[in-house]
């Protein structure tokens, strides 16, 4: 079946390192991918997304690459801030419904000054 | 542009006490998705509609729960009778049709029963 699975957290880094959050899938056909971001206190957003093979999207200073050969879409920054902890979460949308979203169970980051 | 809208922001009440959850969609959107998120099990679709019509419920735990969409601009999620179980944050979200388009999310209601 279609699925995602992104990596435990939470993860702790101190600020102006280097972030990758793993991210791999299963579906069919061709989906598109999401990275979605919870601040604190409020609703998922967009961050990024990509809808075909070997696309990158890119946002805030983060960036994910469609990877159809690996079914990986990793989310990586070069140098994270104190505000960017939050929770992230991985999601693909398959079949050209939205009701066909399956979210990864999301990562917790916390960034320390 | 406002988006999704939901209220209210928070709500305690007592267990067996009626909850009704609203949302306004974004206007022009056509899906409309109700989650719940709790520490213990994450994120979880309860529902969602298609053009104000219901087309996935199997996410809604029990016959406690129902939801209704009666026109485009608004949502309702009722629990009845609430149980201290039922505690969590609520979101409702909306989107265009196309598969590329993200989810918009409101803010959430955080639920808590007493």
């Amino acid at each position: 079946g279609n699925s995602v699975t992104q990596m435990e957290g939470p993860v702790t880094l101190s600020e102006e390192a280097f972030l990758t959050i793993n991210c791999t899938y299963t579906a069919t056909g061709y989906p598109s991918l999401f990275w979605y971001v919870q601040y604190p206190g409020e609703g998922l957003q967009l961050l990024l997304k990509a809808t075909k093979a070997d696309d990158k999207g890119s946002n805030k200073g983060f960036e994910a690459t469609y990877r159809k050969e690996t079914t990986s879409f990793h989310l990586e920054k070069g140098s994270v801030q104190v505000s960017d902890s939050a929770v992230y979460f991985c999601a693909l949308v398959y079949g050209g419904s939205q009701g066909n979203l399956i979210f990864g169970k999301g990562t917790k980051l916390s960034v320390k000054p | 542009d406002a988006g999704v809208i939901q209220s209210p922001r928070h709500e305690v009440t007592e267990m067996g006490q009626e909850v009704t959850l609203r949302c306004k969609p974004i206007s022009g959107h056509d899906y409309l998705f109700w989650y719940r998120q709790t520490m213990m099990r994450g994120l979880e679709l309860l529902i969602y509609f298609n053009n104000n019509v219901p087309i996935d419920d199997s996410g809604m735990p029990e016959d406690r729960f129902s939801a209704k969409m009666p026109n485009a601009s608004f949502s309702t999620l009722k629990i009845q009778p609430s149980e201290p179980r039922d505690s969590a944050v609520y979101f409702c979200a909306s989107s265009l049709a196309f598969e590329a388009q993200p989810q918009h999310f409101g803010d959430g209601t955080r639920l808590s029963i007493l």
